[in-house]
């Protein structure tokens, strides 16, 4: 199975700060690799979907690059509306595999 | 708009039974793939298995953690997509998401229910 590893697993940052989350893929998924945004209490959000496709309605601030084993995303200014946990997701191999989750705090 | 509601979530019994059912509206179900995605309490997302459109022939995929214990299944004449549970063990207690795969090589899952919940404990 691909494993998935996302680093931090938590970060705290003020409003406006440029807030990066890594995720590593344990082999090469090309640029199959989604990003989730998950508040409690809320239907699971498409951010970023082939790496570095904004999903639809996805605010400006939210980006995502990489390919193959090392992907980002990247908010360029956080809003409180931001908080909640980010998940990544490899679609290239059965069985999908998601990442441990980075909770994104407010300070 | 999309919507995709899940119900039949609830507490049963370790080696019971349970069928989740997913509600779909906004767009032609029988377009898409399907998959179910599950979150235990304090965990992170899981994939459950995904059940292919017509064209693929209906095939399915499991996680390891479920093959031989769950079966996904779709009708496409009621726009609806199901999960049944068999011996359930409490590790399988979790919210359950119904999610629509995007149309691309290797789908994303671009649209998601609330979750239904399902707790099984004795």
């Amino acid at each position: 199975d691909i494993q998935m590893t996302q680093s931090p697993s938590t970060l705290s940052a003020s409003v406006g700060d440029r807030v990066t989350i890594t995720c590593r893929a344990s082999q090469s998924v090309s640029s199959w690799l989604a990003w989730y945004q998950l508040k409690p209490g809320k239907a699971p959000r498409l951010l970023i979907y082939q790496a570095s496709t904004l999903g639809g309605g996805v605010p400006s601030r939210f980006s995502g690059r990489g390919s193959g084993t090392e992907f980002t995303l990247t908010i360029s200014s956080l809003q409180p509306d931001d908080l909640a946990t980010y998940y990544c997701q490899q679609s290239n191999f059965y069985p999908l595999t998601f990442g441990g989750g980075t909770k994104v705090e407010i300070k | 708009e999309v919507q995709l509601v899940e119900s039949g979530g609830g507490l049963v019994q370790p080696g019971g039974s349970l069928r989740l059912s997913c509600a779909a509206s906004g767009f032609s179900f029988s377009d898409h793939y399907m998959d179910w995605v599950r979150q235990a309490p304090g965990k992170g997302l899981e994939w459950v298995g995904r059940i292919r459109k017509k064209s693929g022939s209906y095939t399915t995929e499991y996680a390891a953690s479920v093959k031989d214990r769950f079966t996904i299944s779709r009708d496409d004449s009621k726009n609806s997509l199901y999960l049944q549970m068999n011996g359930l063990k409490t590790e399988d207690t979790a919210v359950y998401y119904c999610s629509r795969a995007d149309r691309t090589a290797h789908p994303a899952f671009d649209h998601w229910g609330q979750g239904t919940l399902v707790t099984v404990s004795s």
